[in-house]
Parts: C-alpha cells; structure tokens; sequence
C-alpha cells in the first residue's frame, strides 16, 4: 500500500511562500497525487493534482521528482486565511478498485 | 448546483443506538466513501464503493455498516458495536477509478455526532 508522510506541522509568516513536503515511496505506476485543503468542521477542499513534473493553478504549485517517491505544495505569498490542515493524497489500487487513503496532514499557521 | 449533502449536520445518540448518517450526490458520480475524523486528527477512510450494491471496508470498518442500492445515495450506519462513535464523518464522491482525475474527491460539509 502506499503510503504517505508528512510534517505534522509548519509556521509560516503573511507573504512568505510555503512548502509543503510529501513522501510516497509505494506510489504505483498510475497514481496521481493530489492535495487538499481543510478548515475546522469543514470537509478537505481540493487544491491541485498532479503525475510528474510541475502543475501550476491560480492557488498553488505541485512539484514532482522524476522519482514520484515525494511531492511538494508550494502555496505562494500566504495569507491568514490559509491556515487550515493540508492533505498529501495517493491513489492504491488493489484488485480494481481504488481505495484512497489520507495522509496525516499537516497543520500550517499563518501569523501577522 | 451539484453536490454532496450529509444529514444530519449534528447528531446526538444514547450509547446502544444505532444511528444513520445520510450522504447524498448528484454529481454522477460512481465512486463514494465514508471517513471519519476524530478532533485534531486526520481522516480515516470507513468504507469504500465504486459501484453500486458494492461496497468494500476501508481501515476501520467496525462497528459500522453501509449499503449502495443507489448510485446518488451512500449511507452510513453507526451501530452500537463502535465503541467510540463520537467523531466527525465526511462523505465524498469521485469519478470511477480508473480515469483521470479519479483521486479528486469531492466531499459534504460533514456530520458531527455525539454519544452522550
């Protein structure tokens, strides 16, 4: 199964850019990798996705290695309101069904 | 607009009763899971299905039941057998497995239920 680690937390400071690190040493062939964004009582939003090499939004950037045994969230020029948990989200197929399993997330605060 | 509705959004229940949560899409979607978040933690997937009147168990499917006899419509039973059911549940839908986009899970706005 693959799995995935992330830093459970990051501190960060209005305007600064932000990375966010995921490792996924088991990802297989056809997994994408996908990030989510979530507030307090509220479900994961989705942020960005991506295979391998760069993905670009209006929110944030998903690097990828040719390796795919990680991924990084960069999250440009941050602001309060991006303090929330982060997911790092993996595709595990077995048998023909997927089962899409969570990271631990990581919590980042964004200070003043 | 298209979407996932959980209900209900709060839920109180006595220890021994089962409750039911209800997750509803219209979003074509085929593929709709249950998770569970306990507070300051991540989620943890319950229950999983790709199809309907199929389901399979995710990682702590204990205690918990589904059923799938409609494509929109994926609820989810608490029974008395979970021992701590206390936690926040979120549904989510996404296009069959197997094609692009497939992890892009799009979820309800949760429900809360409390064991008192």
């Amino acid at each position: 199964l693959a799995k995935t680690t992330q830093p459970i937390s990051m501190d960060s400071y209005e305007g600064q850019e932000v990375n966010i690190t995921c490792s996924h040493n088991n990802i297989a062939t056809n997994d994408y990798i996908t990030w989510y964004q979530q507030f307090p009582s509220q479900g994961p939003r989705f942020i960005i996705q991506g295979y391998k090499t760069k993905v670009t939004n209006e929110v944030a950037s998903l690097f990828i290695p040719a390796d795919r045994k990680s991924s990084t969230l960069s999250l440009p020029r941050v602001s309060l309101s991006d303090t929330a948990v982060y997911y790092c989200l993996v595709g595990v197929r077995r048998t023909g069904f997927q089962k899409l399993v969570f990271g631990t997330g990581t919590r980042l605060l964004v200070s003043p | 607009d298209g979407g996932i509705t959980q209900s209900p959004k709060y839920l109180f229940r006595k220890e021994g009763q089962n409750v039911t949560l209800s997750c509803e899409q219209n979003l074509n979607h085929d593929a709709m899971y249950w998770y569970r978040q306990d507070p300051g933690q991540g989620l943890r997937l319950i229950y999983y299905s790709q199809i309907v009147n199929d389901f399979q168990k995710g990682d702590i499917a204990e205690g918990y039941s589904v059923s799938r006899e409609k494509k929109e419509s994926f609820p989810l039973t608490v029974t008395s057998a979970q021992k701590n059911p206390t936690a926040f549940y979120l549904c989510a839908s996404s296009i069959r497995a197997g094609l692009s986009g497939a992890n892009v899970l799009t979820f309800g706005a949760g429900s809360r239920l409390t064991v008192l």
